[in-house]
């Protein structure tokens, strides 16, 4: 069925440094990719998407291409702030009636001055 | 502001109580679902609507019901609570793209936090 994996965490950084968050996915057909973050006590917020293959999302800094070979929508950004200490959700629609949506488990990335 | 609506905040139930988890959105979304948040285990979808008056079961729907007879509103009924429906719940709403993948997202609430003792 269809899902997505994304790398455990906690990350933790130091500010400025480079961030990589690793997410994969299966499944059939043609999904939408999507980056959720969750800042403490708050619901999950939209971050970037891409809806087709080698489509670059970004926002804020951050971005992720969708790599439709490796089946893959990695999230990058080139320096992080303590602001940016959340919790990141990979996430996937299947694009099938009902818009099934999956998460992956998140990502819990603390950033440290 | 526009978006979507959960009450209550926090809540504090008995083991055997019942309650009703409100969610309201005001952006005209075809699609409404409820997600529960445990530790280490993501999001696990509830119970989901294409529209008023079709609900359907996600992946954990055993001691909720739920339904939907407005396009705004989307309650979760709790039947009788348990300790393991301790849980922070999310309500997510979308507009419904008909399979043709235009990656329209959800829109979340802020959530309810809900301990059962």
């Amino acid at each position: 069925g269809d899902s997505v994996t994304q790398m455990e965490g906690p990350v933790t950084l130091s500010e400025e440094a480079f961030l990589t968050i690793n997410c994969t996915y299966t499944a059939t057909g043609y999904p939408s990719l999507f980056w959720y973050v969750q800042y403490p006590g708050e619901g999950l917020q939209l971050l970037l998407k891409a809806t087709k293959a080698d489509d670059k999302g970004s926002n804020k800094g951050f971005e992720a291409t969708y790599r439709k070979e490796t089946t893959s929508f990695h999230l990058e950004k080139g320096s992080v702030q303590v602001s940016d200490s959340a919790v990141y959700f990979c996430a996937l629609d299947t694009s099938n009636t009902g818009n099934q949506f999956y998460f992956g488990t998140g990502t819990s990335l603390t950033v440290i001055p | 502001n526009a978006g979507v609506t959960q009450t209550p905040k926090f809540q504090v139930l008995k083991t055997g109580q019942s309650m009703t988890l409100q969610c309201a959105q005001d952006m005209n979304h075809e699609y409404m679902s409820w997600y529960r948040q445990d530790p280490g285990m993501g999001l696990r979808l509830i119970h989901y609507s294409v529209g008023a008056g079709i609900t359907d079961q996600g992946e954990v729907p055993n001691g909720y019901n739920v339904s939907r007879s407005t396009t705004e509103d989307f309650p979760l009924r709790l039947l009788s609570a348990a300790p393991s429906q301790t849980s922070v719940y999310f309500c997510a709403s979308s507009y419904s793209d008909g399979g043709r993948g235009l990656g329209y997202g959800y829109t979340f609430g802020s959530g309810t936090r809900l301990t059962v003792v």
